[in-house]
């Protein structure tokens, strides 16, 4: 069984620019949610899939957008990049959207904004 | 609002001595409650989880949690502390509703001694 899978691991970015970060769930898993983990804080929820609807939104602008695809894969999408976005940006998946199924976290991408 | 506080931000113990790492969170109903370790470069991995029922959980690699409902607590302990043990851990409370988001407390960072 493959686990959670992210691209790419790290990322360089400058402000301004704009930036695709992709996540694979795990076999069998229709929901997907993400995470944002500044240095130094816990995991912030930034939202959640399931089967390709958003379904779920934390406290972050619109300029944080995503997509879920029918393999339930998914991606963030992050435009006009600002410094404060520089991150391990974690991808979790699970089945179903009941809220005690347990998440599978990816290893993240580490997004650096310069 | 929901919220999970961790006190201690660092932590460090001798290899083979106890530990208790504390949680406290903020919820108005039947907390869903989570422990996960992020060791560096990894994603999160789940320890135990508390849904109902017997308010201590066992978990993986030799870890308990007790849910102590008076004191909106969920203290994580282990009896031995191994060299391994040394990582980030995270307490996490459900979100509401069914979409199944995590809260994190700001982590706890575990340091062994040998």
């Amino acid at each position: 069984e493959t686990g959670v899978t992210q691209s790419p691991t790290h990322l360089i970015k400058t402000r301004g620019q704009q930036v695709t970060l992709r996540c694979s769930s795990q076999s069998g898993h229709n929901t997907v949610s993400w995470y944002q983990q500044a240095l130094g804080q816990g995991p912030q929820f930034i939202f959640q899939y399931y089967r390709e609807e958003e379904n779920g939104r934390g406290n972050f602008p619109p300029r944080f957008s995503g997509l879920q695809f029918p393999n339930y894969s998914s991606e963030l999408n992050v435009n006009a990049l600002e410094l404060d976005d520089s991150a391990l940006y974690l991808c979790a998946s699970r089945t179903g959207g009941g809220r005690h199924n347990e998440q599978f976290f990816g290893p993240g991408t580490r997004l650096t904004v310069l | 609002a929901q919220s999970v506080t961790q006190p201690d931000i660092h932590i460090t113990v001798s290899e083979g001595a106890s530990l208790e790492l504390r949680c406290n969170y903020s919820y108005g109903a039947t907390p869903y409650l989570f422990w996960y370790v992020q060791s560096p470069g990894q994603g999160l991995q789940l320890l135990l989880k508390y849904f109902s029922g017997d308010t201590l959980v066992q978990g993986i690699k030799g870890f308990e949690a007790e849910f102590k409902r008076s004191q909106s607590s969920f203290n994580l302990r282990k009896p031995s502390v191994h060299w391994s043990d040394a990582a980030e851990y995270f307490c996490a409370v459900g979100g509401g509703g069914s979409q199944g988001n995590l809260i994190f407390g700001k982590g706890t960072k575990l340091s062994v001694k040998p």
